[in-house]
C-alpha cells in the first residue's frame, strides 16, 4: 500500500497476556519508529530501527516489551505479562533518510490496545 | 532525550479566528516538521522546514523555522471546525542515528 499499515486496529486483551503489533512501513522507507500515546497524551518514543543498524531501544519501558524487524521491512512490537498500563495507542512511523537531518515522518493509524 | 516545549498546550477558539502556537528548545535543530492527528489517526505531516528563517505555507496554515534554529510556530488563520484535532512539532538535530524529538502538542477546539 502506499502508507504505513499497522494491525490489528484494535486489540483487546487479559491482563497477563501476551501481544503482537505488527507494522507495515512504506516500501522503501530505511527508518521505522514505535510510539505509544496515551489517551490525550503526546508521542512516547519506544524503539527505532535503521536500516542494519543495532536498533535504539532507549525508549522501551520495560523488559516486557521487545521489537523485532524482518528484512528490513515489517516491524512486530511485543507486549509480555500485559499490564492494564499498558493501555494506550501504539503508532508505528516510517522514514526515509536520505539526507542527515532532512526526514520526514509517515505514520500509521495505530492499534489502539485495551488490557481489561 | 530533548526537550521540545510546546504551547499552549490547549486553545478553545471560534471559529473564523487565528491560531498561533509554537516549539522552542534549548538545542539547534536542522529541521522542523508540524503534525496534526485526528481523533483514532496517527499524526499527519502538514508543513517540513529546513532552513532558519524558513517561511512556508500550506493552504490556511504558515510556519516559520527560526532564526536561532532552536524554535517553530505555526499559524493558523481563519479557523473552520476541521482543523480541530492535536498539533504536534517536531525537532531533528542534525547528528546522530535517532535524532527527531516531538513536542508534547497543542490540544485545539474550534467553537463554531
Amino acid at each position: 500500500g502506499a502508507g504505513v499499515s499497522q494491525s490489528p486496529s484494535n486489540k483487546v486483551t487479559e491482563k497477563g497476556k501476551d501481544v503482537e503489533l505488527r507494522c507495515d512501513p512504506i516500501s522503501g522507507h530505511t527508518a521505522l519508529y514505535w510510539y505509544r500515546q496515551s489517551l490525550g497524551q503526546g508521542l512516547e518514543f519506544l524503539i527505532y530501527f535503521q536500516g542494519n543498524s543495532a536498533p535504539d531501544k532507549s525508549g522501551l519501558p520495560s523488559d516486557r516489551f521487545s521489537a523485532e524487524r524482518t528484512g528490513g521491512s515489517v516491524s512486530t512490537l511485543t507486549i509480555q505479562r500485559t499490564q492494564q498500563e499498558d493501555s494506550a495507542v501504539y503508532l508505528c512511523a516510517s522514514s526515509l533518510k536520505i539526507n542527515r537531518g532532512r526526514e520526514k515522518l509517515f505514520f500509521g493509524s495505530g492499534t489502539q490496545l485495551s488490557v481489561l | 532525550g530533548q526537550q521540545l516545549n510546546q504551547s499552549p498546550q490547549s486553545m478553545f477558539i471560534q471559529e473564523g479566528e487565528d491560531v498561533s502556537m509554537n516549539c522552542t528548545s534549548s538545542s539547534i535543530f536542522n529541521t522542523w516538521l508540524w503534525y496534526k492527528q485526528d481523533p483514532g489517526e496517527g499524526p499527519v505531516l502538514l508543513i517540513a522546514l529546513y532552513k532558519a528563517g524558513e517561511l512556508t505555507s500550506n493552504g490556511r496554515l504558515t510556519a516559520q523555522f527560526g532564526i536561532t534554529r532552536k524554535d517553530s510556530f505555526l499559524n493558523i488563520s481563519a479557523s473552520i471546525p476541521s482543523d480541530v484535532g492535536i498539533y504536534f512539532c517536531a525537532g531533528q538535530l542534525p547528528t546522530g542515528a535517532n535524532n527527531l524529538f516531538f513536542g508534547t502538542g497543542t490540544r485545539l477546539t474550534v467553537i463554531p
